[in-house]
Formats: structure tokens, C-alpha cells, sequence
């Protein structure tokens, strides 16, 4: 079954509202949170990185204050699309890390579209 | 800094039908892992392989193949008796360790099983 899940798997918004991905790892304890970003038809961009209980790390180029990163819990993560505009319209993955010797995960997804 | 190179934007063979994807890797560690990861529609990344790069042995799983050459930098995915199932975007990536590290992904290649 899932180890890693996303919720929504899916929203629609208009331009300049607020969207929150939830990223949870569901039985394992993710001590460590990758966010990627996806734009259609291209590769998985990492976005940030975060610890639990800690800041995250923003690769170059991602505006932390609009991409807000909580990670206040060991299976919890959550993404904060601020005032969302056309061009944040992508498909969004997390990868939760735990210390699980067999793979890196990733969760299903989440597609947003900015209207 | 590392990259992943994936030359093959769009494959289309007819089922059945064997088909290699190619990976080329840069990196400057002495120690990396190299991966290989299947997009399906649903946009749900499956993870398929991790080797690392003291393992030079190449890895058969079923109709799944791979060829890690070390002395080219590359890593190349072979389907055997492709399937219609088998179509997808498939990524190669690279991590400079495994697990509490980010992923650096090529920009995949589009392999469709025409029936």
C-alpha cells in the first residue's frame, strides 16, 4: 500500500488565493522533506528541503515567501502556495525521507491549476 | 555540480519490441547513487532501481534490465518484450547519497508502446 500521501490530489484556484498541499508519511517518521516541483512535460525540479522542526532550505530561484514550508511533525509536511498566480500552475511531489533503507518515496502528487 | 542527461526526448517501438532508454551522469563525488524512476498518466513516480556506484553489476528483474558502465557515465534501462503497459515517462536521477539527499533528475524520456 501507499507509504506516502498528498491531499488534494488535485485543485483548482483563482489568481491570488492561497493553496495548502498536505504531505504525509504514513508509516514511517520523516525526519527530513523534499518538495519538487513539476511543469508540464518536464523534469522534477527540487523546490526546498526541510527538517523536522526546522526552516527549509530553498534551492535558487524559489521565493520562500511564497512557497511556505511546514514541517512541525514527523509524518506531516505541508506546502503554501501564497497568492498563487497562472505561473505556480504545476504538479507538486513531495519525497519524505525517514532513515527507510530501500527507496526514496514520493508521493502521489498534487496538481495545481491557477486560473 | 551534478547532472543527468537523457538524450531521448520521445520513443515510440511496437509492442513487443525490445527498448533501451539512455542515462548519462555527471558528478564529482566519489560516492553516488543512481536511480531509475516510471511516470505513468497518473503522475505517481514508481520507483524501479537504486544502484550505487561501487556496484558495477548489471541488474535483471524480469522483462527490466539495466547497464551501469562506470567508465562512460552511464546508466541505461533496457525493456525486454516491451508492453503496452509499459508506456510512461521514465526518469533517470541521481543522489550523491542515498536517502537524506536530494534527487537530481534528467529530463526524462517518453516511451510509448504502440499496440
Amino acid at each position: 500500500g501507499a507509504v506516502v500521501s498528498q491531499h488534494p490530489s488535485w485543485v483548482i484556484c483563482k489568481s491570488g488565493t492561497s493553496v495548502k498541499i498536505e504531505c504525509r508519511s504514513l508509516d514511517f517518521q520523516a525526519t527530513t522533506m523534499f518538495w519538487y516541483r513539476q511543469f508540464p512535460k518536464q523534469s522534477l525540479m527540487l523546490m526546498a528541503t526541510s527538517n523536522e522542526g526546522s526552516k527549509a532550505t530553498y534551492e535558487q530561484g524559489v521565493e520562500k515567501d511564497k512557497f511556505l514550508i511546514n514541517h512541525a511533525s514527523l509524518t506531516l509536511s505541508t506546502l503554501t502556495v501564497t497568492s498563487a498566480h497562472p505561473e505556480d500552475s504545476s504538479f507538486y511531489i513531495c519525497s519524505p525521507w525517514g532513515g527507510r533503507p530501500d527507496t526514496q518515496y514520493f508521493g502521489p502528487g498534487t496538481r495545481l491549476t491557477v486560473l | 555540480a551534478q547532472k543527468v542527461t537523457q538524450a531521448q526526448t520521445e520513443i515510440s517501438v511496437v509492442e513487443k519490441e525490445d527498448v533501451t532508454l539512455d542515462c548519462v551522469y555527471e558528478t564529482r563525488d566519489t560516492t553516488y547513487y543512481l536511480f531509475w524512476y516510471k511516470q505513468p498518466p497518473s503522475g505517481e513516480l514508481v520507483f524501479l532501481i537504486r544502484r550505487n556506484s561501487f556496484d558495477e553489476q548489471n541488474e535483471i528483474s524480469g522483462r527490466y534490465s539495466w547497464n551501469f558502465q562506470k567508465s562512460t557515465s552511464s546508466f541505461n534501462f533496457t525493456i525486454t518484450a516491451s508492453q503496452v503497459v509499459d508506456s510512461a515517462v521514465y526518469f533517470c536521477a541521481l543522489s550523491a547519497n542515498f536517502g537524506n539527499e536530494k534527487l537530481t533528475f534528467g529530463t526524462g524520456t517518453r516511451l510509448t508502446i504502440i499496440p
